[in-house]
């Protein structure tokens, strides 16, 4: 069945750290991939995309992600974390000749000072 | 203008109450969506609008009644709803065709129903 999972449903780290937050799908072609981030009451903004082309993305807020194929994942990495990164991401998939979105269950990103 | 805005902000509302939400973009994208979205869940798609007209209907209950009066603007009328429909109401907008075209969204209204 098609899917887009994400393992980690909640996840806390130090301002400072590192950060990897998975995603992986299953799709019987490669579908377009979205990180898409919601604060607390807020709507969506969207951090980064893949189509196609070179695997590692960059997006905004210093986000970037890496598209595998060989695994079906998409995760999405930031190099240090910062206290207004806490909110929730979520992954989303359009499948290749679809135009709606498939939302992950989303990662609550907890940031400790 | 990259924005979408959404009015009201909050909203409170009986059983019984008639009100309606609004949306409007001016993107000049032809592709609108009304997602529902309970607390610490995805959104999920309600209606799809592709230019102007409804494209797609995820089930929802007649007592939620989308309109799309003109390519700007999105309206989602709420008639006797139940208390389970309490979430936030997010709208979204893009450009219209297979591809995986960005949605963008707008901040939502949190509606609580009594």
């Amino acid at each position: 069945a098609q899917s887009v999972t994400q393992p980690d449903i909640h996840i806390t780290v130090s301002e400072g750290a590192s950060l990897e937050l998975r995603c992986n799908y299953s799709y019987g072609a490669t579908p377009y991939l979205f990180w898409y981030v919601q604060s607390p009451g807020q709507g969506l903004q969207l951090l980064l995309k893949y189509f196609s082309g070179d695997t590692l993305v960059q997006g905004i807020k210093g986000f970037e992600a890496e598209f595998k194929r060989s695994q079906s994942s998409f995760n999405l990495r930031k190099p240090s974390v910062h206290w207004s990164d806490a909110a929730e991401y979520f992954c989303a998939v359009v499948p290749l000749y679809g135009q709606n979105f498939v939302f992950g269950p989303g990662t609550r990103l907890s940031v400790l000072p | 203008d990259t924005e979408v805005t959404q009015t009201p902000k909050h909203l409170v509302m009986g059983m019984t109450n008639k009100k309606s939400l609004k949306c409007e973009q001016h993107m000049g994208h032809r592709a609108m969506y009304w997602y529902k979205q309970k607390a610490k869940k995805p959104p999920e798609l309600m209606f799809v609008y592709s230019y102007e007209k409804l494209s797609i209907n995820e089930s929802v209950p007649s007592r939620f009644s989308p309109e799309c009066p003109n390519s700007s603007l999105l309206n989602l009328h709420l008639h006797a709803l139940q208390p389970e429909d309490s979430a936030l109401y997010l709208c979204a907008s893009s450009q219209v065709g297979i591809g995986g075209n960005e949605q963008f969204f707008g901040p939502g209204t949190r509606l609580t129903v009594l």
